[in-house]
């Protein structure tokens, strides 16, 4: 079945600088590929995602790339404010698998005023 | 919103002891799922039903039952509860058809298991 590993665990920036996190997966035939945010004590909700035929989203200040020659994937922040404090999961799904979703670790942003 | 409801939000109960999570959902999705949330060990798939008819086992069902009364509820069981399974527990739906991947969660039942 298909692994997603999600890289770091825990990421501290300054307000203003940019974040990034990254995801790798093991099933080629993986061609979804969401971004969740969970804040404390609610639940994940679906932030960004992107399609195996496409390279690279953005809305507003976040952005997903996707290299599917390496199978990875990242999130892009820029400028980051105090309230994008949260963890944030990667996930893939194969269409065929009827979008059932693998979850990376997940990694808990901090924005440091 | 309300759309993905989970019953209940907190429950601490006995080692040995059975306990129900119930799901129910108003978004007419034939999909839905339950996961375990772990610090550091993200979302774990327990279960998951494409439909009424339809029930699967995902990466740790040991320990764990389901049942699916309809389209719009979908419950979780653990037949005698450890202290392992004490988690954060998200039900989950969605809609396979093209154009609406991405899962609804609902808000989540913190177990502790004593």
């Amino acid at each position: 079945g298909e692994n997603v590993e999600q890289h770091p665990s825990t990421l501290s920036v300054q307000e203003g600088d940019s974040a990034v996190i990254k995801c790798t997966y093991s099933d080629s035939a993986s061609n979804y590929f969401p971004w969740y945010k969970q804040e404390l004590g609610k639940r994940p909700q679906l932030i960004i995602d992107i399609r195996s035929n496409v390279g690279e989203k953005k809305d507003q200040r976040i952005a997903v790339t996707l290299n599917k020659t390496a199978k990875h994937f990242s999130l892009h922040i820029t400028e980051t404010q105090p309230e994008d404090s949260a963890v944030y999961f990667c996930a893939a799904s194969r269409n065929n698998a009827g979008n059932m979703l693998t979850f990376g670790g997940g990694t808990r942003l901090m924005v440091k005023p | 919103d309300a759309d993905v409801t989970q019953t209940p939000r907190n429950r601490i109960t006995k080692t040995g002891k059975r306990i129900m999570l119930e799901c129910s959902q108003t978004k007419g999705h034939d999909r839905m799922y339950w996961y375990r949330q772990d610090p550091g060990l993200g979302l774990r798939l327990i279960y998951y039903s494409f439909d009424v008819k339809d029930i699967n086992k995902g990466e740790i069902s040991d320990g764990y039952s389901v049942s699916r009364q309809a389209q719009a509820k979908f419950s979780l069981s653990l037949e005698s509860a450890i202290p392992n399974q004490t988690a954060l527990y998200f039900c989950a739906t969605s809609d396979p058809r093209e154009g609406r991947d991405g899962y609804t969660f609902g808000s989540g039942t913190r177990l502790t298991v004593v």
